[in-house]
């Protein structure tokens, strides 16, 4: 069965870093391209990145650009997003998600992890 | 940038009526590149919705999608007590993806 879990969450300072990973089992991991989405409490859906099924690409938000990295380790089915210079605007769960289609970058998200809180505080 | 607006923000319905929720596009975004997503609370997205019109898998019959260029509908044609959620369009043919605020249908 095709799963995604996502953890790192947590309660962060404004100001500082946070990591969170996304781990896939199920297929092959490697195949597929990941993306990380955020819904802040109350809010819509916000698309935040996505990094090719090798990691040779990568595309932000704009509302993320510079400070967020997105990275993938497909030896251990992972796909991390590095958090930086975090502010109250970046509070919301983060899923991380998969393309339907293997190879692509872009498409539809088939598959769904539960999501990991951040919440950025002082 | 393509922005999509959705509407109503929220509907409030029974079960057994028939409910169109409505996404619009700012710009067109052809019929291959439109989903949408069944969120209900505490839960992660679930895809309804790809292409415009496809059903995923497992998705009943009574949930159909429809539109072209910038304006795009998905239509529950029953209400059941399970389809009380909030329905999200997406756009997702290029960078950035996009999604819309959502349509909160509830009873």
């Amino acid at each position: 069965q095709v799963h995604l879990v996502e953890s790192g969450g947590g309660v962060v300072q404004p100001g500082k870093s946070l990591k969170l990973s996304c781990e896939g089992s199920g297929f092959t991991f490697s195949n597929y391209g990941i993306h990380w989405v955020r819904q802040a409490p109350g809010k819509g859906l916000e698309w935040v990145a996505m990094i090719s099924y090798d990691g040779s690409n990568k595309f932000y938000a704009d509302s993320v650009k510079g400070r967020f990295t997105i990275s993938r380790d497909n030896s251990k089915n992972t796909v991390n997003l590095q958090m930086n210079s975090l502010t109250a605007e970046d509070t919301a769960k983060y899923y991380c998600a998969r393309v339907y289609f293997e190879w692509l970058m872009v498409g539809w998200f088939d598959t769904w992890g539960q999501g990991t809180l951040v919440t950025v505080s002082s | 940038e393509i922005v999509l607006t959705q509407s109503p923000g929220t509907l409030s319905l029974s079960p057994g009526e028939r409910v169109t929720l409505s996404c619009r596009a700012s710009h067109s975004v052809g019929n291959s590149y439109l989903a949408w997503y069944q969120q209900k609370p505490g839960q992660a997205p679930r895809l309804l919705i790809s292409a415009t019109s496809m059903r995923a898998t497992g998705i009943p019959a009574r949930f159909s999608g429809g539109g072209s260029g910038t304006d795009f509908t998905l239509t529950i044609s029953s209400l059941e007590p399970e389809d009380f959620a909030v329905y999200s369009c997406q756009y997702y043919g290029g960078s950035p993806l996009t999604f819309g605020q959502g349509t909160k249908v509830e009873i």
